[in-house]
């Protein structure tokens, strides 16, 4: 089973700033088939990245995916009031087991 | 547009069953696998297991492995995901999400509450 470690497990960030968020996978995730989701209180995730770096339908450009093997990223480049929120990282390489991340929490400073 | 609703919310008491289900609309269902994932309260997102709508073939966590069994209903577009032996810990909300390897769609969580 792959183990997806993300950090840090908190961001204190401004409304305005970039915010860099990191997922570690145990094993190489094959093919980059990796997603990110975000979770607001009282919701169900939303899907905003998937194969590492394509944005879902609907997702606006301020939020980006990078990265490959054990690595990635998910960068909010301006964060708006809405993005506040916690963010989990998801491989779907090893199908169909599906990990996620510990989930990464961005908060308002 | 793509749909997935949940049934409502059930209170247990450990050692029962619970049965979830979980109804889509707004695309073809037997094209796509269901996943179900739990969440804890205040915890993360845990992934409980997969199955296809097309044949029925399911993969489960190892941890739900025995307690678990996921189905589909084809002529009602509707899976169904049952938890047997409940115990404290599987107080979650539990929600089903279409695979297409990843999840773009997710129904609204059924809240499950074990407790004596």
């Amino acid at each position: 089973e792959i183990v997806l470690t993300q950090s840090p497990g908190t961001l204190s960030l401004s409304p305005g700033e970039r915010a860099t968020l990191s997922c570690r996978a145990s094993q190489s995730v094959s093919s980059s088939y990796l997603a990110w989701y975000q979770q607001k209180p009282g919701q169900a995730p939303r899907l905003l990245i998937y194969g590492a770096s394509s944005r879902a339908t609907g997702i606006p450009d301020r939020f980006s995916g990078s990265g490959s093997g054990t690595d990635f990223t998910l960068t909010i480049s301006r964060l708006e009031p809405e993005d506040f929120a916690v963010y989990y990282c998801q491989q779907y390489g090893s199908s169909p087991w599906k990990t996620f991340g510990q989930g990464t929490k961005v908060e308002i400073k | 547009q793509v749909q997935l609703v949940q049934s409502g919310a059930e209170v247990k008491k450990p050692g029962a069953s619970v049965k979830v289900s979980c109804k889509a609309s707004g695309y073809t269902f037997t094209s796509y696998g269901i996943s179900w994932v739990r969440q804890a309260p205040g915890q993360g997102l845990e992934w409980m297991g997969w199955i296809s709508a097309y044949n029925g073939n399911t993969n489960y966590a190892q941890k739900l492995q025995g307690r678990v069994t996921m189905t589909t209903d084809t002529s009602t577009s509707t899976a169904y995901m049952e938890l047997r032996s409940l115990r404290s810990d599987d107080t979650a909300v539990y929600y089903c999400a279409r695979d297409g390897g990843s999840y773009s769609n997710w129904g609204q969580g059924t809240l499950v509450t074990v407790s004596s």
